[in-house]
């Protein structure tokens, strides 16, 4: 089974870029969607999009198009998650996760990855 | 807001029954089936239920997913002070083309 685990936390000042990781072990990593979800303080999980590690294929939310951009390094099994000019509003946390095919199949979810944002 | 529509809360004293609902339309649950998560405070989300009714090993049977047209419910028996956690339900939306999920319940026991 596929395990996924995410760099730490970071704090960062408004207008400044970011990525952060998720990197999977195990041979299911590449023919698995790779899924990023965001939780802000106090709220719900929302889907930001996915990435097919095996051609980087992407499918973005449209709440998050422009937003943010996802990319993958199938070499060593690592999803990537960037921002160019963050946002105080970008504070959350954000955790990656298996997606199974076309459903809402969220299986196994990294640790999760805080971001903060404030000046 | 959330494309499917949960209670925010529920509640229940020990060995109760809960059930939390989760409502949607022909274009997610009406024609996909559901998933349920488990978080606690401070940790990631937890796969509880799938394809609707399926439970992954490891969760006990007291707890059980059903749907039924574009609604779908979340049934915990036997109530435990280790199941207060806060519950989503998600499904594939086909108009989004991806997945969704509900605003999320948060389960005390009393």
């Amino acid at each position: 089974e596929v395990q996924l685990v995410q760099s730490g936390a970071e704090v960062k000042k408004p207008g400044e870029s970011l990525t952060i990781s998720c990197q999977g072990s195990g041979n299911r990593f590449i023919t698995n969607w790779i899924a990023w979800v965001r939780q802000m303080p106090g709220k719900g999980l929302e889907w930001m999009g996915m990435i097919f590690p095996d051609d980087s294929d992407t499918r973005y939310s449209p709440s998050f198009q422009g937003q943010v951009s996802m990319s993958v390094d199938k070499a060593i099994s690592t999803a990537y998650l960037r921002w160019s000019s963050l946002k105080a509003s970008d504070t959350a946390m954000y955790y990656c996760a298996t997606l199974m095919g076309s459903s809402a199949w969220f299986d196994p979810w990294g640790q999760g990855t805080l971001v903060t944002v404030s000046s | 807001q959330s494309v499917l529509t949960q209670p925010p809360s529920a509640s229940g004293t020990p060995g109760q029954r809960v059930t939390i609902s989760c409502s949607g339309s022909t274009s997610n649950i009406g024609k996909n089936p559901v998933f349920w998560y488990q978080q606690f405070p401070g940790a990631a989300p937890k796969l509880l239920i799938y394809r609707s009714n399926q439970r992954p090993s490891g969760v006990p049977d007291r707890i059980s997913g059903s749907k039924s047209d574009t609604s779908a419910s979340l049934a915990i028996s036997g109530l435990r002070s280790e199941d207060e956690a806060d519950y989503y339900c998600a499904a594939r939306d086909d108009r989004l083309g991806g997945p969704v999920f509900g605003g999320g319940t948060k389960l005390t026991v009393l």
